[in-house]
């Protein structure tokens, strides 16, 4: 499973755009990049997935460069309730035994008024 | 539409004592896992369960076991439980579908052992 970085903590103000970058050097031709968000005492929840290129959905867009090493998760606009704890997350899930994508210790981001 | 549920939402336990917490999903998942979740920490994956039938160990088994007991429910249970395993335990469930293949999680046991 390629192992993931991501800073451990950003700070932001409401209505910026925040980038969240993580790098992932060994990831394989079948991974896949996907993004959590988790909140206090509640379960991770998915935000978005993509291979490559970039993917947009109504909540964040993810930004996938060519060579696949690194992935940016792009929050328009964040409010105070995007406070979160957000996890990148690289694997396949295709190859049998389940998908067992491994989480990291993510990013705290902070939002303040 | 439910998702994954998970019984109890809180436990505390005394050392040595043994206990199983409870997770069902309805969404049709053949996949599930069990992680745990110490303060500031990241999930640690404990067991999974690709299909019905069939359970494997994750990163952090030692204290644990598990059964998939039909495809909606997949159980964890302490035998004989200690203060290091304090922490929260979250059920997920997962299915493959081309590209797709988050997970959906529950919302978590906060296990606490003294």
């Amino acid at each position: 499973l390629a192992k993931t970085t991501q800073p451990i903590s950003m700070d932001s103000y409401e209505g910026q755009e925040v980038n969240i970058t993580c790098s992932h050097n060994n990831i394989a031709t079948n991974d896949y990049i996907t993004w959590y968000q988790q909140f206090p005492s509640q379960g991770p929840r998915f935000i978005i997935q993509g291979y490559k290129t970039k993917v947009t959905n109504e909540v964040a867009s993810l930004f996938i460069p060519a060579d696949r090493k690194s992935s940016t998760l792009s929050l328009p606009r964040v409010s105070l309730s995007d406070t979160a704890v957000y996890y990148c997350l690289v694997g396949d899930g295709v190859t049998g035994g389940g998908n067992k994508l491994t989480f990291g210790t993510g990013t705290q981001l902070k939002v303040e008024l | 539409n439910a998702g994954v549920t998970q019984t109890p939402k809180f436990q505390v336990l005394k050392t040595g004592q043994s206990m199983t917490l409870q997770c069902a999903q309805d969404m049709n998942h053949n996949s599930m896992y069990w992680y745990r979740q110490d303060p500031g920490m990241g999930l640690r994956l404990i067991y999974y369960s690709a299909s019905e039938g069939t359970t494997d160990k994750g990163e952090v088994p030692n204290g644990y076991n598990v059964s998939r007991l039909n495809k909606r429910e997949f159980s964890l249970r302490l035998e004989s439980a200690a203060p290091s395993q304090t922490s929260v335990y979250f059920c997920a469930s997962s299915e493959l579908k081309g590209s797709d293949y988050g997970y959906t999680f529950g919302s978590g046991t906060r296990l606490t052992v003294v």
